[in-house]
């Protein structure tokens, strides 16, 4: 079993519409979460944050963390054609950069 | 947007044959990472650097090598490329080593490698 599971999509979804992506993980012991975006042919860039359970808005965007299932999700509200690209979640133990491990990515593309 | 550089953007080679990609930043972060990314795989970390001249492995650093001589430029080596080495790699860099003191890891925008 993979450390961490993606659906790689796409995942296609009118303008305006709620939408939800979301990892699986196995290692009980990640407890740093975030969630990356990246446009095609582009570098990833963070999105959101979270330590630990719990969720987190900010704007159109909420992460949430379900340590006791071992789930995180992204929701993007009034998803936008802009919002067109790849998710990536990425996690790990400690703090450290060294040791986050990527999810594959979820495509997501937003029709006008 | 932070300034990272990566080239070259684009490089075909054969196998067998030496490569080298270059990180250079301007935003005198102490820490430099160089990633590949593959379809079917996330982000997997080949190397890292927490400062000159200090390097460590990441989780997929069999066949490369590193080195960072100035706090600006990360070079990433392949000494013999083969096919499996065909990825899109990125570098990435953070002013602290993790997320504890809320630093950010920026990413490059990728040099795309092709092994004949």
């Amino acid at each position: 079993q993979k450390e961490v599971e993606q659906d790689p999509g796409p995942l296609s979804v009118p303008e305006g519409a709620i939408v939800s992506l979301n990892c699986t993980y196995s290692n009980s012991a990640f407890q740093y979460f975030m969630w990356y975006r990246q446009y095609s042919r582009k570098g990833p860039e963070l999105l959101m944050y979270t330590y630990s359970s719990g969720n987190k808005e900010d704007g159109r965007f909420t992460a949430q963390v379900d340590k006791s299932s071992k789930y995180i999700s992204l929701f993007i509200r009034d998803s936008q054609p802009s919002d067109s690209a790849t998710y990536l979640c990425a996690m790990s133990q400690n703090s450290g950069y060294s040791t986050l491990t990527f999810g594959k990515g979820t495509m997501l593309l937003v029709s006008p | 947007d932070a300034g990272i550089t990566q080239s070259p953007r684009h490089k075909v080679t054969e196998t067998g044959t030496p490569v080298t990609l270059r990180c250079h930043q301007t935003e005198n972060h102490r820490y430099m990472y160089w990633y590949r990314q593959d379809p079917g795989h996330g982000l997997r970390l080949i190397h890292y650097s927490y400062g000159v001249k200090d390097t460590d492995k990441g989780e997929v650093s069999d066949g490369y090598s590193v080195s960072r001589s100035k706090t600006e430029d990360f070079l990433l080596t392949l000494e013999s490329a083969t096919s499996s080495q065909t990825s899109v790699y990125f570098c990435a860099i953070s002013e602290f080593t993790g997320t504890l003191n809320t630093g950010e890891l920026f990413f490059g925008e990728g040099s795309r490698l092709t092994v004949l």
